[in-house]
């Protein structure tokens, strides 16, 4: 069966500071790889999605960056953290046309 | 490109009563609409999902309802229980889409009183 996971769990970290938070999938292959990001309280802002190893598509302009090394290893990454970077980080997985499933996500704060 | 609509934002039910939450999007082509429940802390989980060519699906206590014409679909918990309070989002996409993004509402808070 597949599973995905995310690390850190929870990381806290000082404004300016870089970022690195890592996806992983087991149990598929090329599956359809997403980042997003709940702010407190709030919604799902989809941040990145992957169709394959390279390709990366954002959807909204920021201090962020991803990329997919792998088929199944899917990274969030900034140079610089910003106050509004802190949030909740959920990378997801698809495979066709089929369900999308959560990864465990990650608690960011910056401080 | 798709816009999701989702109402109340915050619902307050008795135990044992039965809650809706209702959805409307933008894009006619949209036909998978998936319902993910968030509890406190945690990721969301699927918990039904429906694709266009049925009106209605049905999983214990909760269904979904589509109106394809009115383009707008429905959550409907019965005889809710405390474990159902959580934060339910909707979501619709076009499947055959390239990257198959979903698109969600922005969320209701269902809070089930004892």
């Amino acid at each position: 069966s597949q599973t995905i996971h995310q690390w850190p769990a929870t990381l806290v970290q000082p404004v300016g500071s870089p970022l690195s938070l890592e996806c992983t999938v087991e149990g598929t292959s090329n599956p359809n790889l997403y980042w997003y990001r709940q702010a407190a309280g709030r919604g799902l802002q989809l941040l990145f999605y992957s169709v394959g190893i390279g390709q990366i598509s954002s959807e909204v302009p920021q201090n962020l960056s991803a990329s997919r090394p792998q088929d199944r290893q899917f990274i969030l990454s900034s140079k610089k953290l910003l106050l509004s970077d802190s949030g909740f980080y959920l990378c997801a997985w698809r495979i066709g046309y089929n369900e999308q499933f959560f990864g465990p996500g990650t608690r960011l704060t910056v401080l | 490109g798709e816009n999701v609509e989702q109402h109340p934002s915050t619902l307050s039910v008795q135990e044992g009563d039965s809650a809706v939450i209702k959805c409307t999007y933008s894009d006619s082509a949209s036909n998978y609409f998936p319902w993910y429940k968030q509890e406190l802390g945690k990721r969301p989980q699927l918990i039904i999902d429906i694709r266009s060519n049925v009106g209605e699906k049905k999983d214990q206590r909760i269904a979904v309802t589509l109106n394809k014409t009115a383009k707008h679909f429905s959550l409907h918990i019965t005889e809710t229980q405390p474990e159902d309070s959580a934060v339910y989002f909707c979501a619709a996409t076009t499947l055959e889409e390239a990257g198959n993004m979903l698109t969600f509402g922005g969320g209701t808070r269902l809070m089930v009183k004892p």
